[in-house]
Order: structure tokens, then sequence, then C-alpha cells
């Protein structure tokens, strides 16, 4: 079965610092890996997707992310949060032998300091 | 707007009626999921249609739940017999055939069963 899993619940950082939030998945078949973002009373976004192409995507917003295959990880980073990055984040996995079926992750909440 | 449209945003019903939310997908989408969210968790699979064919359904979905995308566009889900286990976040979401098509979300129906 596919799974996620999102290693911290929660991530707290001073604006200005560098964001790490983790995912790893299940290492089953050749996995699309994508990150949602969402905003409190508002609907899910794109972040970034990852399908076999280049191991380091870039997204919107600042964000990007690394595929290591080795250590089955999609960890999402950014090199300066802001105020307005302060949401819950969503890892999501999708199998090309289910291509219908993408799996959540539990979410991590980064809340930004001032 | 040409994004995934869901009406109603809220539904407050008592417990044992029916209730049916629909949802409008991006119009060249062909393929159509539900999921349900509630606090905390992230996204939970319910059901997906690739046109009018319904391909996958969760164990999560109930004989009290039924979906359906009668001529390949918009899709309905309804939910007979309401429970208070029931409420949740229902999210439509639409997207492209290929594999690495993501996920577009609407802003989802939020259903109170009292």
């Amino acid at each position: 079965a596919q799974s996620v899993t999102q290693l911290d619940s929660h991530v707290s950082v001073s604006e200005g610092t560098p964001v790490l939030l983790r995912c790893n998945y299940s290492s089953s078949y050749s996995p699309s890996l994508f990150w949602y973002v969402q905003h409190p009373n508002k609907g899910l976004q794109l972040l970034l997707k990852y399908t076999s192409a280049a191991t380091l995507v870039k997204g919107i917003n600042g964000f990007e992310a690394e595929f290591k295959k080795s250590e089955t990880s999609f960890h999402l980073t950014k090199p300066s949060a802001h105020m307005s990055d302060a949401a819950e984040y969503f890892c999501v996995v999708r199998y090309n032998t289910n291509a219908g079926k993408s799996t959540f992750g539990d979410g991590t909440t980064l809340t930004v300091k001032p | 707007d040409t994004g995934v449209s869901q009406n109603p945003r809220h539904k407050i019903t008592k417990r044992g009626q029916n209730v049916t939310f629909r949802c409008d997908p991006i119009s060249e989408h062909n393929r159509l999921y539900w999921y349900r969210q509630t606090l905390g968790q992230g996204p939970e699979f319910l059901t997906y249609f690739q046109n009018e064919a319904q391909l996958e359904k969760s164990r999560l979905l109930s004989d009290r739940f039924s979906a359906e995308r009668p001529k390949g566009s918009f899709s309905t889900l309804e939910i007979q017999r309401t429970e208070q286990g029931d409420s949740a976040m229902y999210l439509c979401a639409s997207s492209g055939t290929g594999d690495e098509s993501p996920l577009h979300f609407g802003n989802g129906t939020r259903l109170t069963v009292t």
C-alpha cells in the first residue's frame, strides 16, 4: 500500500530563517510526489510536483523540494521564511500503477514568528 | 474563474437526514475525485471517476455514501441517514489524465451533523 509520512506535525521558525518540512514515502514503484499548502479557511493549493524529471524541484513562493530515492524522501525547503508562509503543508504521493489515488500525509503546521 | 466549484459551502443537517453535494470540475479535466478532511488530518481519499466511470472507491465509503458523475462533467456526493461522525469537510478535486497531473481542489463543503 502506498503511504506517506510527514515527520513533524508542527514546525516553528522565525521570520527570515530557513524552513524544512520533512516527508518520507513508501518505496514501492515509481512515485509522483507533490506538496500542497492550505491556509486557514482556504482551499488546497499546489506548491510543486516531482514527476521523474529533475530531482530538485522549484515551486511557487520560493519553495523547493529534493527527491532522494536512496532515502525515500521529498523534503520541502525555503531559504527564508515569511510571515505569509504560516499554513498547513501536505506531502502527497501517487504511484503510477494506481494513478487514480493520491495519498496525503497528515500535514505539518508551519508557524512563523516575527 | 474556471477552477473547481463546490456547492454548498456549508451544510448543517440533523442526524438521519440525507444530504447531497455538488462538484463542478475544471472543464477540460476528465478525472474527478472526492476526499474527506477532518480537523487535524490530511484529506482521505473517498472515490474517483474517469469521465463517467467510477474507477475506485475507498473502504471509508460506506453503503450510505454514493457518488455519481452521470455525464462525465459535474459530480454529486450523497450521504444518506447522516451520522454525527460524517461531520467533516468534503473536498472535490479534478485533474487531467496524465499520471503527472496534479489535483486541483475546490474550496470544499463543510458538513455539520447535529
